[in-house]
This record gives structure tokens, sequence and C-alpha cells, in this order.
């Protein structure tokens, strides 16, 4: 994968995390991001996408950032129901039509 | 409400073929770019495949490419992915989702069916 995130974060219940993702400008740096929460066993889940923008249903305890080639990933008033992956997404322009998923990070309540 | 179902997966040996299949209902399906992701056993999310509304942009990753075809009969409102040559490597949970419209991000999700490459 060309997008490193930290393979783990932690927090106790109500406490914020934030996931980097580390990428290129190929890929980070002139395309939009996306965040996925991914609970083993179950379907992918949208959280973030075009950097910053949640779709319908996703409480603005989830947020996005940008910049350069850097990505982040918040989340404030952590939930035990938010332990899971997370994994950010970008389009990469190096090659001829090619997505790029980031490492993934566990985030874990404590 | 938006609804991906997978279908097709199973046991296959190395060197065999699978068509995986994607039923979609719940949107107007000609008008989305749709995405076949997969995950293997432990690992991350791999993005394989997409194709626009009408067939006319298809992308491939490189650990698939002239193995795997994608395609999509919109009156039938399905995705398939036809699987050749596959190897052990190719053993995932393969997924289909839709894209935001503009923008390659997946915002709806099938549950997975799972590919099994094994002699």
């Amino acid at each position: 994968s060309v997008l490193t995130q930290p393979p783990s974060v932690s927090a106790a219940p109500g406490q914020k995390v934030t996931i980097s993702c580390s990428g290129s400008s190929s890929n980070v740096g002139k395309n939009y991001v996306s965040w996925y929460q991914h609970l083993p066993g179950t379907a992918p889940k949208l959280l973030i996408y075009e950097n910053n923008k949640r779709p319908s249903g996703i409480p603005d305890r989830f947020s996005g950032s940008k910049s350069g080639t850097s990505a982040t990933l918040g989340i404030t008033g952590l939930q035990t129901g938010d332990e899971a992956d997370y994994y950010c997404g970008a389009w990469d322009g190096s090659q001829s039509g090619l997505f790029v998923f980031g490492t993934g990070t566990k985030v874990t309540v404590l | 409400q938006v609804q991906l179902v997978e279908s097709g997966g199973g046991l296959v040996k190395p060197g065999g073929s699978l068509r995986l299949s994607c039923a979609a209902s719940g949107f107007t399906f000609r008008d989305y770019y749709m995405t076949w992701i997969r995950q293997a056993p432990g690992k991350g999310l791999e993005w394989v495949s997409y194709i626009s509304g009408g067939s006319i942009s298809i992308y491939y990753a490189d650990s698939v490419k002239g193995r795997f075809t994608i395609s999509r009969d919109n009156a039938k409102n399905s995705l398939y992915l036809e699987m050749n040559s596959l190897r052990a490597e190719d053993t995932a949970v393969y997924y289909c989702a839709r894209s935001v419209l503009g923008d390659p991000a997946m915002d709806y999700w099938g549950q997975g069916t799972l590919v099994t490459v094994s002699s």
C-alpha cells in the first residue's frame, strides 16, 4: 500500500483520537481522500469523502482534513462501538486508473 | 434503501476460474460507477477494479490486470467480476461497492463473498 497509517491508536471512552494517512503528490497530494470504518464480518462504511465531507447519517464526531500529502481522520467522544479498523483511500494519478487504500489502523477503546 | 448483494464465491483450485455477481437495488444503477474491493485473510483492503455507468471507463489493479474482467448489465442491475487464472493470493473476501457521484469514494458496500483458491 502506498498510503501509510499507524497500525493502532487507542484512547478511553469520551476521548479523542486522530489517525494519519501519509501519501505522496500523486495520490493524497492532488486527489480527494476518503475514510472507511470496517468492523470484522461487516460491510465497510464510508465515513468521510472529498477530504472532509460526511455522508448522511455519519455523526459529526467524525471529521476529516488534508494538508499537502497527508490526511487526518479525527474521532471525538470515543465510544465502544467505534472500535474497528479504519482505512484512508485516494485515487493515485501515477498509474492509469488506480485507487489505493491505506495500510489500516486499529482503533481500540480502552 | 441501497442494497448490494454479492454471490458466486467458493473454493476453486489454482488456475481455475470463478464469476462473482453483485445484485444492486434501491438506486438508479446505470448512473453510478461501481467497484470491486477485496480483503485477504489478516490483510487490509485492496481495490481491485472500477467500471463507469456505461462501461466506457474500466480500470484494474496491476495485481489482477489480464486475469480479471469487470462488467455490468444495467438492465439487470448487476455487476460482475470474471476471475481467471486464479492464484492462492487471490483468496479473499470480495466486496462490491457503489461510488459517490463524481468521486471514486465508495458510499455503499455489500457484505462480501469469500473466494478461496486452494488445491
